[in-house]
């Protein structure tokens, strides 16, 4: 069974930094390309970041270019995001999302999704 | 940047069909792929790459894509696909979510 579990969301000041982490299980993490997929409260969906399954290849959302890093563990099956200089705005649920095939090979759908991690950035 | 337009609402009678449209600058090029997403749950996935359904969404629902505009079709709608449905595409490497629509089956 394919589960993707998210985890260090919470209260953080404006300026401030929070990494997150997705550990993933039932398949094999490293043939799939991955996402973080963000949701403010009670708005629509928001791609943020996108790794392919090598790791090599980073793409980012204009919105958190520069202060968002995405990165990924193949061997502990976990996928991360560093976020810098929060702002109000980033509040949101953070999903972490499988591409049903490598973003390397096409134009994939999110097939599998954690049920999400609140960031909320406040003073 | 690329833009997908939804309708934020639709409405649908117990039964019948509804569609929900997605508009895009010649979005008929691309893959488009639709998720539904109920009150306090994540997205799931239910129409990818057109016309392919996973294996557990029920053939009610389908799509088109052509020109500017892509559509979600779900008939003999039930109360059970009430929802918020998301439209979205790669375009340069970059996904893309159009707005959202909230369907409401009365």
């Amino acid at each position: 069974e394919v589960q993707l579990v998210e985890s260090g969301g919470g209260l953080v000041k404006p300026g401030g930094s929070l990494r997150l982490s997705c550990v993933v299980s039932g398949f094999d993490f490293s043939a799939y390309s991955m996402n973080w997929v963000r949701q403010a409260p009670g708005k629509g969906l928001e791609w943020v970041s996108c790794i392919s399954g090598g790791g090599s290849f980073r793409y980012y959302a204009d919105s958190v270019k520069g202060r968002f890093t995405i990165s990924r563990d193949n061997a502990r099956n976990s996928l991360f995001l560093q976020m810098t200089s929060l702002s109000a705005e980033d509040t949101a649920v953070y999903y972490c999302a499988r591409n049903y095939y490598d973003i390397l090979s096409g134009y994939p759908p999110f097939d599998y999704w954690g049920q999400g991690t609140l960031v909320t950035v406040s003073s | 940047s690329y833009d997908l337009t939804q309708p934020l609402s639709v409405s649908v009678a117990l039964g019948q069909t509804a569609s929900i449209s997605c508009g895009g600058n010649n979005i008929g090029s691309k893959n488009v792929h639709w998720y539904q997403q109920k009150p306090g749950q994540a997205p799931v996935l239910v129409i990818y790459r057109h016309p392919t359904r996973p294996s557990e969404i029920p053939e009610r629902f389908s799509d088109s894509n052509s020109g500017n505009t892509a559509t979600l079709t779900i008939s003999r709608a039930q109360a059970g696909d009430e929802a918020d449905y998301y439209c979205q595409v790669w375009d340069s490497s970059t996904g893309v979510f159009g707005g959202g629509t909230k369907l409401t089956v009365l």
